[in-house]
């Protein structure tokens, strides 16, 4: 049973770009989470997608959005991207309402 | 509002040492608790949990009791190996069916042989 897979591993951007992450979750779970780790820190919260709407945002600016498609998996998006942007992005899974997160392994975003 | 703060690290320890990692919250409710591991280069996994009061979540050798009137989780090990040297994160889950995880800042603990 695959558990929550996302894409891909290590990304290089440069100021100003936009990016895409991507995020598979685990089978049978329906909703998903986005976090950014900066390095040293805890991961924070950025938002959470279930049935393709965001239900809940952390203290992210706009640059930040999301997606959620039908098969559940998810995308997060950074546009205008910064220096203080560059962390580890990690998507989480579970089944809506119950506390059984499963992790992915990450996404790191450096940019320059 | 609802938060987690753990203890500052980094903790360097001697192989067979006990550990103790302090972990106090604060939530409005009764949240469920967890303590998250992350080795080098890796996501988070899940080493124990408790949903409420005096519940002792346990696994690896690791424990931590749900302390309600010290709002507090502190992870626990009687003698540690090398091969726990990781990043421990304290974390609460609230909310219900609008809940999400909120985690600490993070414990990174060294283990020398």
């Amino acid at each position: 049973d695959a558990g929550v897979t996302q894409s891909p591993t290590h990304l290089i951007k440069t100021r100003g770009q936009q990016v895409t992450l991507r995020c598979s979750p685990k089978s049978g779970h329906d909703t998903v989470s986005w976090y950014q780790q900066a390095l040293g820190q805890g991961p924070q919260f950025i938002f959470q997608y279930y049935e393709e709407e965001e239900r809940q945002r952390g203290n992210f600016p706009d640059r930040f959005s999301g997606h959620q498609f039908p098969n559940y998996s998810s995308e997060l998006n950074v546009n205008a991207l910064l220096l203080g942007d560059s962390a580890l992005y990690l998507c989480a899974s579970n089944l809506r309402g119950r506390e059984g997160y499963t992790f992915g392994s990450g996404t790191r975003l450096t940019v320059v | 509002g609802n938060s987690v703060t753990q203890m500052e690290g980094p903790v360097t320890l001697s192989e067979e040492a006990f550990l103790t990692i302090n972990c106090t919250y604060t939530a409005t409710g009764y949240p469920s608790l967890f303590w998250y591991v992350q080795y080098p280069g890796e996501g988070l996994q899940l080493l124990l949990k408790a949903t409420k009061a005096d519940d002792k979540g346990s696994n690896k050798g690791f424990e931590a009791t749900y302390r309600k009137e010290t709002t507090s989780f502190h992870l626990e090990k009687g003698s540690v190996q090398v091969s726990d040297s990781a990043v421990y994160f304290c974390a609460l889950f609230y909310g219900g069916s609008q809940g999400n995880l909120i985690f600490g800042k993070g414990t990174k603990l060294s283990v020398k042989p």
